[in-house]
């Protein structure tokens, strides 16, 4: 099946630095959704996005749906250490049946 | 309000056996999904169920199957199982009026 690219792979930072990571496709997708996920336990939503441009966030998380509508983007402001985690990226092109996930951006926060 | 719930937490077959998972969605979620998760492959998408019709399939083979029931709970099964079926499989469900999946926390599934 298709798979997004999410880049960067892995990331590692100091405990109040900003992150960002993205993902692209080469399909036009409809519904960009981001997930978190901690070890052991299935991933968790953090944001949807319906619309090409559309900027949403959730407390510290900032998501965008690229207005190309083949990429979307997730900042996270002064990470803490219960950031860590791997973060998806998930799309769909139809009416929403069907996702494809991201290969995962594992997140590294050093206090 | 209480989550998607996926029984067993863990599973352990010889190859060549079956196994059938079980997932209990969010009470009103009539979608249900289903994913396997490996480290090589990330998620992939194995079926969607919506009032007891699957509507979509991914591209895995005719061993792995699944059903919904009346009740919105999901069950898949594998058959025939190999040692590349080792993985986590995770089942999803949402409302009618979202996209927003909820996932429960897996079922993870050792093929010895």
């Amino acid at each position: 099946g298709q798979q997004l690219n999410q880049s960067p792979q892995s990331m590692f930072i100091q405990e109040g630095e900003d992150v960002s990571m993205n993902c692209t496709s080469s399909s036009i997708f409809n519904t960009w959704l981001w997930y978190k996920q901690d070890p052991g336990e299935g991933p968790v939503l953090l944001i949807a996005l319906y619309k090409a441009g559309e900027l949403t966030s959730n407390g510290r998380l900032t998501a965008q749906f690229g207005i190309t509508r083949k990429d979307s983007f997730l900042n996270i402001s002064a990470s803490i250490p219960s950031d860590v985690g791997i973060y998806f990226c998930a799309g769909s092109s139809n009416t929403g049946n069907q996702f494809y996930f991201g290969t995962g951006t594992s997140l590294t926060v050093i206090p | 309000k209480a989550g998607v719930t996926q029984t067993p937490r863990y599973l352990i077959k010889t190859r060549g056996q079956q196994v059938t998972l079980s997932c209990s969605p969010i009470s009103g979620h009539r979608s249900v999904s289903w994913y396997q998760q490996t480290p090589g492959q990330g998620l992939q998408f194995l079926f969607e169920y919506f009032s007891e019709t699957q509507r979509n399939k991914g591209n895995f083979p005719g061993r792995f199957s699944g059903r919904q029931f009346s009740n919105s709970r999901s069950e898949m099964n594998v058959s025939t199982l190999e040692l590349g079926d080792s993985a986590l499989y995770l089942c999803a469900s949402r409302p009618v009026s979202d996209y927003g999946y909820t996932f429960g926390s897996g079922t993870r599934l050792t093929v010895v």
